[in-house]
């Protein structure tokens, strides 16, 4: 079946360090892949999505690339700031359903 | 603010309770889910309703009762529930046919229910 795989937290870096949470997947047939976000006390919100693969989401200085041939939407940011600090969710979309990764706590230091 | 309005955002109850959690969207979606967020576990799909039609239920216990009544709302009873059933319940709403294939959900702020 669909599954979604996240390394797991937390992850903590320092302000302006480069950022990579690995996300892997497997599925059948060509799903969607996203990435959200979770700060402090609130809901979940969509960061970025890709729906084909070599397809690249971006937003708010985050990047991930749909790679088919290694099953992986690794998340990236070249220079992170103490205000992404949050958790963040790698999913996978098909048939109408999300499968969620279990989700990687995001720490940054001043 | 993501359009979707969740209250109580705090909730304690005892097991022999029965109370509600409300969800309210105004973005013109039709699709309304319920999820449970439980420490170190993947988000668990709990409920969807499409069209103010559950179109999912993911074995959820009995105990766990939604409720649509229009295309706007969306409501979780609970009654009997046990301590484990403590964890932050999240609703989300979509444009219909969206939410899987296309993963945008909007999202509550989620209800914190503690279970004594």
């Amino acid at each position: 079946g669909n599954s979604v795989t996240q390394m797991e937290g937390p992850v903590t870096l320092s302000e302006e360090a480069f950022l990579t949470i690995n996300c892997t997947y497997t599925a059948t047939g060509y799903p969607s892949l996203f990435w959200y976000v979770q700060y402090p006390g609130e809901g979940l919100q969509l960061l970025l999505k890709a729906t084909k693969a070599d397809d690249k989401g971006s937003n708010k200085g985050f990047e991930a690339t749909y790679r088919k041939e290694t099953t992986s939407f690794h998340l990236e940011k070249g220079s992170v700031q103490v205000s992404d600090s949050a958790v963040y969710f790698c999913a996978l979309g098909s048939n109408y359903q999300l499968i969620w990764g279990a989700g990687t706590k995001l720490i940054i230091k001043p | 603010e993501t359009g979707v309005t969740q209250t109580p955002r705090h909730l304690v109850m005892g097991m022999t309770n029965k109370k509600s959690l409300k969800c309210e969207q105004h973005l013109g979606h039709n699709a309304m889910y319920w999820y449970k967020q439980s420490a170190k576990k993947p988000l668990e799909l709990m409920f969807v309703y499409s069209l103010e039609e559950r179109v999912e239920n993911n074995s959820v216990p009995s105990r766990f009762s939604p409720e649509c009544p229009n295309s706007s709302h969306l409501f979780l009873h609970l009654h009997t529930l046990q301590p484990e059933d403590s964890a932050l319940y999240l609703c989300a709403s979509s444009r219909p046919g969206q939410g899987g294939n296309t993963g945008e959900l909007f999202f509550g702020e989620g209800s914190r229910l503690t279970v004594l």
